[in-house]
């Protein structure tokens, strides 16, 4: 069964460093999402991403924040320059189509900012 | 913009026995109600849905039920099993900007063998 894969499966980095967290999205699928998940918490929307262009972001997705699909395979989320309170698990998502359709999620990568 | 509000936190039955998970949401303009499974160092895995068009909907051990007018929706889990155990998240659409899925506080429900 297709799914969603992420890398690496974990990060650890200092707080100031770049990180760029990378997703391959069900090869069909057209729209991409990132969500993130502090420890013992909800999930949280940050990012959807159709047609190479964000469509929607939360207000935690500030200017530190950049999505990018570099090829027709991989979508990647970068942070700048980390914070300690930028350490989540972070999902990426997939879906056919947009509103009212399954989103498929991988297995995340946990960021660790120390 | 969409608040979606999950009860209980925790929940413990004993194997055998059926859980119960009920969600709120406020945007009457949502839906599409997905049911997410978290286990332990996973990513959530869609275990069953509903659209607006229907009040209840069905697949094996699971069922979810939806009162558009009261703007509410539960998870039916019945013969629970250890395995069931996990963090059950509800979610559900913010239909005013398209297909950000906006998520409940989840359940972490625990089967007693």
């Amino acid at each position: 069964e297709p799914e969603v894969t992420q890398t690496p499966s974990h990060q650890v980095t200092q707080m100031g460093q770049e990180v760029i967290l990378r997703c391959v999205p069900i090869s069909n699928h057209l729209y991409f999402y990132w969500y993130r998940q502090i420890l013992g918490q909800k999930v949280e929307f940050l990012v959807s991403f159709y047609n190479n262009e964000i469509s929607e972001k939360s207000e935690i997705f500030d200017d530190q924040f950049s999505v990018e699909r570099p090829d027709g395979s991989n979508f990647t989320l970068k942070i700048r320059s980390t914070k300690l309170e930028d350490s989540a698990m972070y999902f990426c998502a997939s879906s056919t189509q947009g509103a009212g359709n399954i989103q498929y999620f991988g297995a995340g990568t946990r960021l660790s900012v120390l | 913009g969409e608040n979606v509000e999950q009860h209980p936190s925790t929940l413990s039955v004993q194997e055998g026995d059926s859980a119960v998970i009920k969600c709120t949401y406020s945007d009457s303009a949502s839906n599409y109600f997905p049911w997410y499974k978290q286990e332990l160092g996973k990513g959530p895995q869609l275990i069953i849905d509903i659209r607006s068009n229907v009040g209840e909907k069905k697949d094996q051990r699971i069922a979810v039920t939806l009162n558009k007018t009261a703007k509410h929706f539960s998870l039916h889990i019945t013969e629970t099993q250890p395995e069931d155990s996990a963090v059950y998240f509800c979610a559900a659409p913010r239909e005013t900007s398209g297909s950000r899925l906006t998520f409940g506080e989840g359940t972490q429900l625990t089967v007693n063998p």
